[in-house]
């Protein structure tokens, strides 16, 4: 069975430059989460779905951040304009809801981002 | 002061050392407590959820004290294997569910 699958794996771009990081979350699941981690921060979360609807977004960093689910398999996250101080590794996760509404995570490859 | 706390390490401990990992949480409301493993350029995957009596996976054992608002995680008879990052993690119903990660326990273990 496919886990979560993120591309691309590995992404250089300039300051400036339009980024987007693409996921697609196990099938049937219903939560989808865009994570960054950094050595400073940690692991962050960004923004979660739920059946494709934006539930939280309280930690996407500005408006240069903007993510979207237009169906059940598919999420991007995209920066634009990207700053070097957006360089940092990005995951998606997805999780299935059940009796207790929020289990277990599972985490893609992640996209290991470096803004020049 | 951030919403769950661990002691960054790195620990570095020999094979077949007993090790322990510590971690408090800040919001009363949580209610799901978990270990979450993460090896080098790698992404984090779960270890084991935490319950409230206690409990153990082979050589894992997690406990949670909820009046002290403190996870632990017990690792026995490290292996060369076991060397990670291990980041504890809360969710609270009051924060739509949303998994708090601490920063992590860098173990490394030594032959």
């Amino acid at each position: 069975d496919a886990g979560v699958i993120q591309s691309p794996r590995h992404e250089v771009t300039e300051m400036g430059q339009e980024v987007t990081l693409r996921c697609k979350p196990i099938s049937g699941h219903d939560y989808l989460f865009w994570y960054r981690q950094t050595m400073m921060r940690g692991l962050e979360l960004l923004i979660y779905f739920n059946n494709n609807v934006p539930i939280d977004d309280s930690g996407m960093p500005e408006d240069r951040f903007s993510a979207k689910m237009p169906n059940a398999s598919f999420s991007t996250l995209k920066i634009q304009p990207s700053e070097p101080r957006d360089s940092a590794v990005y995951f998606c996760a997805s999780s299935l809801s059940g009796q207790r509404t929020y289990n277990e995570q599972f985490f893609g490859p992640g996209t290991r981002l470096t803004v020049l | 002061r951030k919403e769950v706390e661990q002691d960054p390490g790195p620990f570095n401990v020999p094979e077949g050392a007993t090790v322990a990992f510590n971690c408090t949480y800040s919001n009363s409301a949580s209610q799901s407590f978990f270990w979450y493993r993460q090896d080098c350029r790698k992404e984090p995957k779960l270890l084991m959820s935490v319950y409230s009596s206690g409990n153990e996976d082979g050589r894992f054992t997690a406990q949670l004290n909820r009046a002290s608002q403190y996870i632990s995680l017990l690792i026995r008879d490290s292996k060369l294997s076991d060397s990670a990052t291990y980041l504890c993690v809360v969710s609270s119903y009051n924060q739509g569910g949303k998994l708090i990660f601490g920063q992590g326990t860098e173990l490394s273990v030594k032959p």
